[in-house]
């Protein structure tokens, strides 16, 4: 079955530590895009990328890294900069040469111990 | 720049009854314009979608929406909801020619048997 997968589904991060969330598609989209999702905030978009070996920040990127080096994967990195990191990251992707329907993962819920 | 107002944070609803959820958006050019739904823990999908032509749109489930320039607004509706469409619903905008989406806060509805 084609589709988006996200791991881990939940990740617990200590004070100081980077973690890494997992983002893999076999949709075969171009473009690839990290949210973060916060009660009552909607979906803030972190990075997107367009094609591989590029990407462009979104509106809320500080804090937080990404690298596109295969169409098929697109990991969001948060850094220890991140102060509030304690979110529901929700990964998507785009079908080619279009900006229609975004198709999203099942989402990492990331916790701060 | 483009923007989402759902001004409907959470909306309570009998089980059989209609209901609407409202949905206004911002842009100075031609958008396109979506409906998400989200189940608790989970991605988000694709309700529907309003990209040109006409300008009321439905889903395979019952909701429909209508696309009012005017007014700049893409209200949801449904004549009649079941337990089942207890969920989180996004809208969204996005302008011609550009990869990134805007969400709406969301609105939450909770049918109440």
């Amino acid at each position: 079955d084609g589709g988006i997968t996200q791991s881990p589904k939940y990740l617990f991060r200590k004070e100081g530590q980077n973690v890494t969330l997992s983002c893999e598609q076999n949709l075969n989209h171009d473009a690839m895009y990290w949210y973060r999702q916060d009660p009552g905030q909607g979906l803030r978009l972190i990075y997107y990328s367009q094609i591989v070996n590029d990407f462009q920040k979104g509106d809320i990127a500080e804090g937080y890294s990404v690298s596109r080096e295969k169409k098929e994967s697109f990991p969001l990195t948060v850094t220890s900069a991140q102060k509030n990191p304690t979110a529901f990251y929700l990964c998507a992707s785009t079908p080619p040469g279009t900006q229609e329907t975004q198709y999203f993962g099942p989402g990492t819920r990331l916790l701060v111990l | 720049a483009q923007s989402v107002t759902q001004l409907d944070s959470q909306v309570p609803v009998f089980e059989e009854a209609p209901v609407e959820l409202r949905c206004n958006y911002s842009s100075s050019v031609s958008v396109y314009l979506f409906w998400y739904v989200q189940y608790p823990n989970q991605g988000l999908q694709l309700l529907l979608k309003y990209l040109s032509g006409s300008t009321l749109v439905e889903s395979i489930n019952g909701f429909e929406a209508e696309f009012n320039k005017s007014q700049t607004s893409f209200h949801l509706r449904k004549p009649s909801v079941h337990i089942s469409d207890t969920a989180e619903y996004f809208c969204a905008v996005s302008r011609r020619g550009y990869q990134k989406v805007t969400f709406g806060t969301g609105t939450k509805l909770q049918v109440i048997p």
